[in-house]
């Protein structure tokens, strides 16, 4: 079954720092999505991209964080300058369509501890 | 008002019994709905849609009231595989939206 898979599986930086998290959507889906996840909190939606550029962002998502699809499979969220409140869980999704009426598939997550 | 409201458990029930979740939402413009859930520190998994005439997945069933804006998910004869966190989940533009969870443990 295909899956969505997201390296690497925990990330341990210094504040201030630049990260780099990586996801590999499901091969024909054509959107994508981040969402995050702070311990014990609900997930929290951070940005959507359809057609190489942004469709939707969250109030969360500021210049502090940018996507981007590098080639034609792998789908990646940067965050410069990295602060403590960054620490989190962080899913990248993938799904065929858009609507709300197909499912979004969720990688295992990139766990984000900032020191 | 918050913008997906679910009870806040947690919810500690027996094998065999049957369990109720209820959820309701802020934006009256929603358009899908769904139930997801949430094992400890992994990601959320698609359990099920809910539409408006409500539907059954074996011993799950799901009811939406867009009058409410309240949706709920049963679950009938649980299980020990069902104890997770269970996650409403609401659609007001291309995006999901996310309750905070409820969880459920299922003892034997």
């Amino acid at each position: 079954e295909p899956e969505v898979t997201q390296t690497p599986s925990h990330q341990v930086t210094q504040m201030g720092q630049e990260v780099i998290l990586r996801c590999v959507p499901i091969s024909n889906h054509l959107y994508f999505y981040w969402y995050r996840q702070i311990l014990g909190q609900k997930v929290e939606f951070l940005v959507s991209f359809y057609n190489n550029e942004i469709s939707e962002k969250s109030e969360i998502f500021d210049d502090q964080f940018s996507v981007e699809r590098p080639d034609g499979s792998n789908f990646t969220l940067k965050i410069r300058s990295t602060k403590l409140e960054d620490s989190a869980m962080y899913f990248c999704a993938s799904s065929s369509g858009t609507g709300g009426f197909y499912e979004q598939f969720f990688g295992p997550g990139t766990r984000l501890t900032v020191l | 008002r918050k913008e997906v409201e679910q009870d806040p458990g947690p919810f500690n029930v027996p094998e065999g019994a049957t369990v109720a979740f209820n959820c309701t939402y802020s934006n009256s413009a929603s358009q899908s709905f769904f139930w997801y859930r949430q094992d400890c520190r992994k990601e959320p998994k698609l359990l099920m849609s809910v539409y408006s005439s409500g539907n059954e997945d074996g011993r799950f069933t799901a009811q939406l009231n867009r009058a409410s804006q309240y949706i709920s998910l049963l679950i009938r004869d649980s299980k020990l595989s069902d104890s997770a966190t269970y996650l409403c989940v609401v659609t007001p533009t291309n995006d999901m939206r996310f309750g905070a969870g409820t969880r459920l443990t299922v003892k034997p």
